[in-house]
């Protein structure tokens, strides 16, 4: 079936540099890719999203690129804050309309002041 | 959480006992979800509606079962008949029914359940 692979699974970064997560969709028919934020206890918060028409969307530190070809999608955090510390999830669309997500398995990032 | 709630926030159950997880949203959203999540592992879908009156499995549905009477409200029962039910519980929403033009899903605090 369909599968979302994300690496790393834990990240440790300190303040100010960069951190880069890695995920690799398996559907072809993909076409919408979310990056959530998910802090202790609370639900996943939507942080930035991609479709598949476009190669790359940028919103302040956070930055998002889509290689369809190789069915890879990244997140890229720059100059990194301490309130960027939480778990990281990526997703991918299944389904004929993309009506649900296929989650990766999540990324605990921290960021060491 | 964007006006998606989610009750009680914890949650106990004694081994062999129903209980019921609460999810209700004012967005108008017309699609909602169930997720389990469980340490080191991503949201795994349990069911999900995208009408009122309709409904379909997840990948993990076995041991649950939902209703949606209500645009609004989205219930999970969590039975007896799910055998490791011990999780993170999240439900969520979506604008559209269907088209990759309203694809984002606004997710619920959460519900922690614990079977004792």
């Amino acid at each position: 079936g369909e599968n979302v692979e994300q690496h790393p699974s834990t990240l440790s970064v300190q303040e100010g540099d960069s951190a880069v997560i890695k995920c690799t969709y398996s559907d072809s028919a993909s076409n919408y890719f979310p990056w959530y934020k998910q802090e202790l206890g609370k639900g996943p918060q939507l942080i930035i999203d991609i479709r598949s028409n476009v190669g790359e969307k940028k919103d302040q530190r956070i930055a998002v690129t889509l290689n369809k070809t190789a069915k890879h999608f990244s997140l890229h955090i720059t100059e990194t804050q301490p309130e960027d510390s939480a778990v990281y999830f990526c997703a991918a669309t299944r389904g004929n309309y993309g009506q649900n997500f296929v989650f990766g398995p999540g990324t605990r990032l921290s960021v060491l002041p | 959480d964007g006006g998606i709630t989610q009750s009680p926030k914890y949650l106990f159950r004694k081994e062999g006992q129903n209980v019921t997880l609460s999810c209700e949203q004012n967005l108008n959203h017309d699609a909602m979800y169930w997720y389990r999540q469980d340490p080191g592992q991503g949201l795994r879908l349990i069911y999900y509606s995208q009408i009122v009156n309709d409904f379909q499995k997840g990948d993990i549905a076995e041991g649950y079962s939902v209703s949606r009477e209500k645009k609004e409200s989205f219930p999970l029962t969590v039975t007896s008949a799910q055998k490791n039910p011990t999780a993170f519980y999240l439900c969520a929403s979506r604008r559209a029914r269907g088209g990759a033009a309203n694809n984002e899903q606004f997710f619920g605090p959460g519900t922690r359940l614990t079977v004792l």
